[in-house]
């Protein structure tokens, strides 16, 4: 099936500073990406939608100036979290659709955990 | 809009013992269902889905899920678990449209088998 790869898998940082995710379709072009936040025990939430060559769209209650996302290319989404708090802690995951597969399913990274200190 | 429960977070059961994984849903309008399953450090994966057509559908590895309307479920079941089966199971639920991929997700049940 198709690949779709996060890096970095693991983060940790201190308060204040910033940090970029990338997600990747490895053997497969991807013009929409999406954005999840996992806390723990808890559901996967959108986050957005990356469109490439446009603007992200946003869930609500998301804020956009503090979750960047650029997708670049075709095959790359990058999520960068500014100004992270300890409050930004969790698991953040991708996913992908590809377009030469059944409607309906989508391919997810292996997620990043990020920690703010 | 939609929300998913899974009504059990933890379930613990023996190799080769039957497993079932409750998954309910609320939606006024119609529906697409789907079981992700995760293994420890990996990403999600399709395990089956409810499109349209018969209720009960089928994964590769012996799991099966049956989407009931009227109860508003779509459980999942396996008749005869293997060790390899222990992972982290989503249910996820799209409503309106085939290609609409904003899913709502349960909260994730753990199955742990054990010999």
């Amino acid at each position: 099936g198709a690949v779709v790869s996060q890096h970095p898998s693991w983060v940790i940082c201190k308060s204040g500073t910033s940090v970029k995710i990338e997600c990747r379709s490895l053997d497969f072009q991807a013009t929409t990406m999406f954005w999840y936040r996992q806390f723990p025990k808890q559901s996967l939430m959108l986050m957005a939608t990356s469109n490439e060559g446009s603007k992200a769209t946003y869930e609500q209650g998301v804020e956009k100036d503090k979750f960047l996302i650029n997708h670049a290319s075709l095959t790359l989404s990058t999520l960068t979290v500014t100004s992270a708090h300890p409050e930004d802690s969790s698991f953040y995951i991708c996913s992908a659709r590809d377009f030469r597969g059944a409607a309906g399913e989508l391919f997810f990274g292996e997620g990043s955990r990020l920690t703010v200190l | 809009a939609q929300s998913v429960t899974q009504l059990d977070s933890q379930v613990p059961v023996f190799e080769e013992a039957p497993v079932e994984l409750r998954c309910n849903y609320s939606s006024s309008v119609s529906v697409y269902l789907f079981w992700y399953v995760q293994y420890p450090n990996q990403g999600l994966q399709l395990l089956l889905k409810y499109l349209s057509g018969s209720t009960l559908v089928e994964s590769i590895n012996g799991f099966e899920a049956e989407f009931n309307k009227s109860q508003t479920s779509f459980h999942l079941r396996k008749p005869s678990v293997h060790i390899s089966d222990t992972a982290e199971y989503f249910c996820a639920v799209s409503e309106g449209s085939v290609n609409d991929y904003k899913l709502s997700f349960g909260a994730g049940t753990t199955v742990t088998v054990r010999a």
